[in-house]
């Protein structure tokens, strides 16, 4: 059974640059699309963007300037990297697996709060 | 703002139905019938419990059930049980620019 774990640190500076991990275990990261998806405190949900085993991604429209996915199939990781943040990136980031048009399953999401 | 629209909370007593709606547009909800629907207790990871307007993914009981009308898709929840009791969101896909939107979520309360 997959089970993906998000890593990283839980706060960030505003300006700086957020970095976390996804590590997949249970089965293979060289297949499928590798997501990330966030929420805010209190709020819904937002896709943000994935990345194929290929290699190739695809980002939300409204962060595509700001984000950067990449894939480490040797360690069975793919990573998010949201630049130039302030508060209202302060949410819970959730790494997902999605077949088809749906995400399953998801990590336990961390939280990652924005602020000097 | 979210770009799909659910009412903020419903509730229903035990063994009661309730359905939550979740309304797009033509680009999104009413463009493909990719819509899911995930369930989240507090504190909690989400859990997919519907795929593709209508599939139910194993594991997932046969009381929640999901369906579609134009732009707008409905998830149906028969014999509420306490356990119900969560927020549960919709998500489409919209195409190959915007890729996937959610909703903003519905709380449902059972009674």
């Amino acid at each position: 059974q997959v089970q993906l774990q998000e890593s990283g640190p839980g706060l960030v500076k505003p300006s700086e640059t957020l970095s976390l991990t996804c590590t997949v275990s249970g089965g293979s990261i060289s297949s499928y699309s590798w997501n990330w998806i966030r929420q805010p405190p209190g709020k819904g949900l937002e896709w943000i963007g994935f990345i194929y085993y290929s290699g190739s991604t695809n980002y939300n429209p409204s962060l595509k300037s700001r984000v950067t996915i990449s894939l480490d199939t040797s360690k069975s990781q793919f990573s998010l990297k949201l630049s130039s943040v302030t508060a209202a990136d302060t949410a819970v980031y959730y790494c997902a697996r999605r077949s088809g048009h749906w995400f399953d399953p998801w990590g336990q999401g961390t939280l990652v709060t924005v602020s000097s | 703002q979210s770009a799909l629209t659910q009412p903020r909370s419903v509730s229903g007593s035990p063994g009661q139905s309730v359905t939550i709606s979740c309304t797009g547009t033509s680009s999104d909800v009413g463009g493909y019938n990719s819509v899911s629907w995930y369930q989240q207790h507090p504190g909690k990871a989400p859990k997919l419990m519907i795929y593709d307007v209508s599939e139910r993914p194993s594991g997932v009981p046969d009381r929640f059930s999901g369906s579609k009308s134009g732009n707008t898709a409905s998830l149906t929840i028969s014999g509420l049980q306490a356990e119900d009791e969560a927020d549960y969101y919709c998500c489409s896909y919209a195409g190959s620019y915007t890729y996937w939107v959610f909703g903003g979520g519905t709380k449902l309360t059972v009674l």
